[in-house]
């Protein structure tokens, strides 16, 4: 079956700008996570939501970083007034169970 | 919260050898250790994985161990192959009780020589 999507595949944003990442999850899947991957390094945790609530934001770097899963299913990653430094690979994973957790191909963003 | 340590940065070997890769991790609440393999421009592969109640697991070529008292895990490849060239991560988690963020090792570049 398909995997986990994730949309747009890059994006290039200047600083102070707004920027929205989306995750489809694999279907059936209870759980969502965020990670943020610099290059060789890692994912780093950012968040992680069972069904529509979200369980753990504690890897959020700060109060510009959130996000949301209205309906249990897609989640949107949003980053407000972007600075440079947020410029990373944004991975998105999905797991059936506690366990097992499949990543998406990534968002690459580029803050100018 | 958690950290995990992962060894060595880079390791070469030559085609049809083994290659090992070690982690140790700090929080003894810890219950899943997952492995990842990374190619190039693509997102983590799950390879394998070990819960706490187990002390080894093998899957064809591919074999981890735990040892949970002295907190550490490894990753065992034998007979590499020139496919099995790609970064691994190691990763912990389970201390929540539930589903949980991984915390992940800073990977090892394995290159098959050959």
């Amino acid at each position: 079956g398909a995997g986990v999507s994730q949309s747009p595949r890059y994006k290039v944003t200047k600083r102070g700008q707004d920027v929205a990442l989306r995750c489809d999850p694999i279907s059936g899947h209870v759980s969502l996570y965020w990670y943020r991957q610099a290059l060789g390094q890692g994912p780093e945790f950012l968040t992680y939501f069972n069904y529509e609530a979200q369980q753990d934001k504690s890897g959020l770097p700060n109060d510009r970083f959130s996000a949301e899963r209205p309906e249990g299913s897609i989640s949107t990653l949003t980053i407000q007034r972007t600075e440079q430094r947020d410029s990373a690979m944004y991975r998105c994973a999905s797991s059936f169970g506690p366990d097992e957790q499949y990543f998406g191909p990534g968002t690459r963003l580029t803050v100018t | 919260g958690e950290n995990v340590e992962q060894h060595p940065s880079t390791l070469s070997v030559q085609e049809g050898d083994s290659a090992v890769i070690k982690c140790t991790y700090s929080d003894s609440a810890s219950n899943y250790f997952p492995w990842y393999k990374q190619e190039l421009g693509k997102g983590p592969q799950l390879i394998i994985d070990i819960r706490s109640n187990v002390g080894e697991k093998k899957d064809q070529r591919i074999a981890v161990t735990l040892n949970k008292t002295a907190k550490h895990f490894s990753l065992h490849i034998t007979e590499t192959q020139p496919e099995d060239s790609a970064v691994y991560f190691c990763a912990a988690s389970g201390s929540g009780g539930g589903a949980d963020g991984l915390t992940f090792g800073k990977g090892t570049h394995l290159i098959i020589q050959p």
